[in-house]
């Protein structure tokens, strides 16, 4: 079945640093979903990439699709304390979602 | 318009005890699922549904139960509880004939089982 990694698995900033994390898939994907969960909550989400090699900002966010739509990044500049909490990515496919492990994300002031 | 609605929000149990997690979701989504979270693990699907009266097994399905009567609601039953479904379960919903389908997340239900 269909496999989406991604990593690191932690990543310990100070504030003001930049941050991103990967995503990959075992095959290729219609589409891929971006969720963010703060701490103690549930996952929101955050953007959909549909297009190959698309690429959309959300303010200090950077989303990108991969060419060959199995891969995608997601990148903050300019790390905030507000910023801090998991980012996951997820691959759509009927009704489900498979997921990524996520990127844990702590931000130093 | 409550989005998921999750209950319990906590709740622990006995070894081989049974419960049902409720899930509803008022925004008449066909697609709903439910997770678990564990730490490093990230979401697994347990069960998904695509349209009341229709189910199906997802990554972890063993020890639990589904069933989808109608549109609004997805409960989840754990048949006898063990101990290694201590975790944190999330249902979720989305549209079906959307361009984007996000999904809606409940609150989550944290269960621990001793």
């Amino acid at each position: 079945g269909q496999q989406v990694m991604q990593i690191p698995q932690y990543q310990h900033v100070q504030e003001g640093e930049d941050f991103t994390t990967y995503c990959n898939s075992s095959t290729t994907l219609s589409n891929i979903q971006w969720y963010k969960q703060r701490p103690g909550g549930h996952p929101v989400f955050l953007i959909q990439l549909v297009k190959s090699g698309e690429v959309k900002k959300q303010k200090r966010l950077t989303f990108q699709f991969g060419e060959a739509k199995k891969n995608s990044s997601l990148h903050i500049t300019a790390t905030q304390t507000t910023d801090v909490g998991t980012y996951f990515c997820a691959g759509p496919s009927y009704g489900k979602l498979t997921f990524g492990q996520g990127t844990i994300l702590t931000v130093h002031p | 318009n409550a989005g998921v609605t999750q209950t319990p929000k906590f709740q622990v149990l006995k070894t081989g005890q049974s419960m049902t997690l409720q899930c509803a979701q008022d925004m008449n989504h066909e697609y709903m699922s439910w997770y678990r979270q564990d730490p490093g693990m990230g979401l697994r699907l347990i069960h998904y549904s695509v349209g009341a009266g229709i189910t199906d097994q997802g990554e972890v399905p063993n020890g639990y139960n589904v069933s989808r009567s109608t549109t609004e609601d997805f409960p989840l039953r754990l048949l006898s509880a063990a101990p290694s479904q201590t975790s944190v379960y999330f249902c979720a919903s989305s549209y079906s004939d959307r361009v984007t389908t996000e999904a809606f997340f409940g609150q989550g239900t944290r269960l621990t089982v001793v």
